[in-house]
């Protein structure tokens, strides 16, 4: 069964700093990765994600995370965190060749210090 | 394009009661999922519907039920409530149900609250 483990329940930064969210899964092979965020009172949106390929990925609003198949980890990074950053962050796992489920890690909330 | 939207945002249900809660897929999915998300906790997948039959189901039991119509909307029944049930629940379209590669867009959410 996958499993997603985030280490970080809360985080926090100044604004300007770097970020690195940290995500450890769990799969038989090599799997489907996702980060969404969920800002207070909303849906999840998605920052990116990993199927195959380059391990660094880029996404959206500056993000980009990696892949590492050694370490089972899919790290979120982001070079200069602006205010606006300041949410839950959820890494997500999906199977490969059916099983079409995510399963989510428990999230962790960042707040950015002005 | 329209994404996913969800009705109603928010209500309140006594123990024992049954609740729908409705979804509309984003235009070109005709694949629809639903999660639960307790407070603090990251979703959790209920159960999917693709072409009007449900495919594959998480760990809940019988009483979390579904539908998913023609123009692929989808509802979610819940019996005999509970007060655990109380949560957020999201749901999510995406194009196919072969697998998560493209991502699932998801809705705000209906917040159900069980007294």
């Amino acid at each position: 069964a996958q499993s997603v483990t985030q280490p970080d329940i809360h985080i926090t930064v100044s604004e300007g700093a770097s970020l690195e969210l940290r995500c450890n899964y769990s799969y038989g092979a090599t799997p489907y990765l996702f980060w969404y965020v969920q800002s207070p009172g909303q849906g999840l949106q998605l920052l990116l994600k990993y199927f195959s390929g380059d391990t660094l990925v880029q996404g959206i609003k500056g993000f980009e995370a990696e892949f590492k198949r050694s370490q089972s980890s899919f790290n979120l990074r982001k070079p200069s965190v602006h205010w606006s950053d300041a949410a839950e962050y959820f890494c997500a796992v999906g199977a490969r060749g059916g099983g079409n489920k995510l399963t989510f890690g428990t999230g962790t909330q960042l707040k950015v210090e002005l | 394009e329209t994404g996913v939207t969800q009705s109603p945002t928010h209500l309140i249900k006594t123990r024992g009661q049954q609740v729908t809660l409705r979804c509309s897929s984003q235009s070109g999915h005709n694949t629809v999922s639903w999660y639960q998300q307790a407070l603090g906790q990251g979703p959790q997948f209920i159960f999917q519907y693709y072409r009007e039959e449900e495919n594959g189901r998480g760990n809940f039991p019988p009483r979390f039920s579904g539908l998913q119509f023609p123009n692929y909307s989808s509802e979610l029944n819940v019996n005999a409530l509970e007060l655990d049930d109380s949560a957020l629940y999201l749901c999510a379209s995406s194009r196919d149900s072969t697998g998560p590669q493209d991502g699932y867009t998801f809705g705000s959410g209906t917040r159900l609250t069980v007294v």
